[in-house]
């Protein structure tokens, strides 16, 4: 089955620093993949949605500059956390479809655990 | 806009025995609705989903689901639970397009007691 991936699996970092999180699709040509945030006893949120080549859509509320999303390839995207705080602390998930219009075949990875200190 | 209710956060479920996961949604239309779980390490899983059709829906690890419009519900369940299936269990919606994305549930937690 289709498999996605994501590095690191958990990250501490100081406040004011910036992380950055990879989510890759190991077996599949994603061409849509979306980046959601969940807390604790919550539900996922999705923060923004990226196509291959074109600049990424954030949802209402998400601050694009703080969260700085690449889709530079079709099987590569990342999540720059920028300038951390502790309120950004959360568990970060991607996911990856194989084609936009295929929201029956969407795939997640394990998440990462983001601890801003 | 759509909304998925969870309306438990976690349940207790002896092995063996049967389980009913809750779910109601709130749309204008049907939606597509799916059933996720999500198990620590490990990403989330499609357990099954449900587009048009038939309303009993199967799916993978001996899942059900029953799709009732006039409830707004799709509710999961599992006539035999296993220590395995203790997981956080998240009810999805999605426009009844291919290109819409997915609202999630605030999930219910399974705990399996021997």
């Amino acid at each position: 089955g289709a498999v996605v991936s994501q590095h690191p699996s958990w990250v501490i970092c100081k406040s004011g620093t910036s992380v950055k999180i990879e989510c890759r699709s190991l077996d599949f040509q994603a061409t849509t993949m979306f980046w959601y945030r969940q807390f604790p006893k919550q539900s996922l949120m999705l923060m923004a949605t990226s196509n291959e080549g074109s600049k990424a859509t954030y949802e209402q509320g998400v601050e694009k500059d703080k969260f700085l999303i690449n889709h530079a390839s079709l099987t590569l995207s990342t999540l720059t956390v920028t300038s951390a705080h502790p309120e950004d602390s959360s568990f970060y998930i991607c996911s990856a479809r194989l084609s936009r219009r295929r929201v029956h075949e969407q795939y997640f990875g394990p998440g990462t655990r983001l601890t801003v200190t | 806009a759509q909304s998925v209710t969870q309306p438990d956060i976690h349940i207790t479920v002896s092995e063996g025995a049967s389980l009913e996961l809750r779910c109601n949604y709130s749309y204008g239309a049907t939606p597509y609705l799916f059933w996720y779980v999500q198990s620590p390490g490990q990403g989330l899983q499609l357990l099954l989903k449900y587009f048009s059709g038939d309303t009993l829906v199967q799916g993978i690890k001996g899942f059900e689901a029953e799709f009732k419009r006039s409830q707004s519900s799709f509710n999961l369940r599992k006539p035999s639970v296993h220590w395995s299936d203790a997981a956080e269990y998240f009810c999805a919606v999605a426009l009844n397009s291919g290109y819409s994305t997915l609202t999630f549930g605030k999930g219910t937690m399974l705990l399996v007691s021997p």
